[in-house]
């Protein structure tokens, strides 16, 4: 069975600086997906990264990136010049072939002005 | 991109009534859609995976006969909630599959059962 793990239920992040979300999966598929979704008070669900198991090279979006150690099962999520607009609940996420996303249990982000 | 959307965004129902919460894919043609419940502060729950044209494939623990799916077409899937407690007040979220890996969320349902 897959399951996704995130350790860190709440993370504060003071605005302009950098903050790091854990996240580490198992999984026995040779094929899958890991994702990183926002949650805002809206509740609207936004992808921010996603990676492909095969590519060894990290994922980038802006100021969003991630740190995947696949023999570690680990996949974290890097947020660089933090801003208000990023305080939301993060969901880290793993897809193989059902297509059923597995998500962790998630990470408050507060950004502090 | 991609659009998927859901109505209402927002229903209160007395106790023991049923509603129906709609998922369309807007601008494309789903395969399969999801179904999701979210409680306050907690992770996404898949319910149940439907494929157009076919029975939906609901998740253990999870009621078929009281959350009726209907997948009735490429852009349409239909969330039913039969006599409603209580209980079953929540978010619900349904997710939408194109073609591949890729999926598209719904903004989401708030059910609230009185």
């Amino acid at each position: 069975a897959q399951t996704v793990t995130q350790s860190q239920p709440e993370m504060s992040v003071q605005e302009a600086e950098t903050v790091t979300l854990s996240c580490t999966y198992d999984t026995s598929e040779s094929d899958y997906y890991l994702f990183w979704y926002k949650q805002p008070p809206s509740r609207q669900m936004i992808l921010v990264i996603r990676q492909e198991a095969y590519k060894q090279q990290n994922a980038t979006e802006n100021r969003f990136s991630v740190n995947f150690q696949k023999a570690a099962k680990s996949f974290s999520l890097k947020i660089s010049d933090s801003q208000l607009g990023d305080a939301a609940m993060y969901f880290c996420a793993s897809l193989s072939g059902t297509y059923k996303y597995i998500f962790g249990t998630g990470t408050r982000l507060k950004v502090l002005a | 991109g991609a659009v998927v959307s859901q109505h209402p965004s927002w229903v209160i129902c007395k106790s023991g009534t049923s509603v129906k919460i709609e998922c369309r894919s807007l601008d494309f043609q789903a395969t399969t859609m999801f179904w999701y419940r979210q409680f306050p502060k907690q992770s996404l729950m898949l319910m149940a995976t439907s494929n157009e044209g076919s029975k939906a494939t609901y998740e253990q623990g999870v009621e078929k006969d009281k959350f009726l799916i209907n997948h009735a077409s490429l852009t349409l899937s239909t969330l039913t909630v039969t006599s409603a407690h209580p209980e079953d007040s929540s978010f619900y979220i349904c997710s939408a599959r194109p073609q591949g890996h890729e999926q598209y969320f719904g903004p989401g349902t708030r059910l609230t059962v009185t």
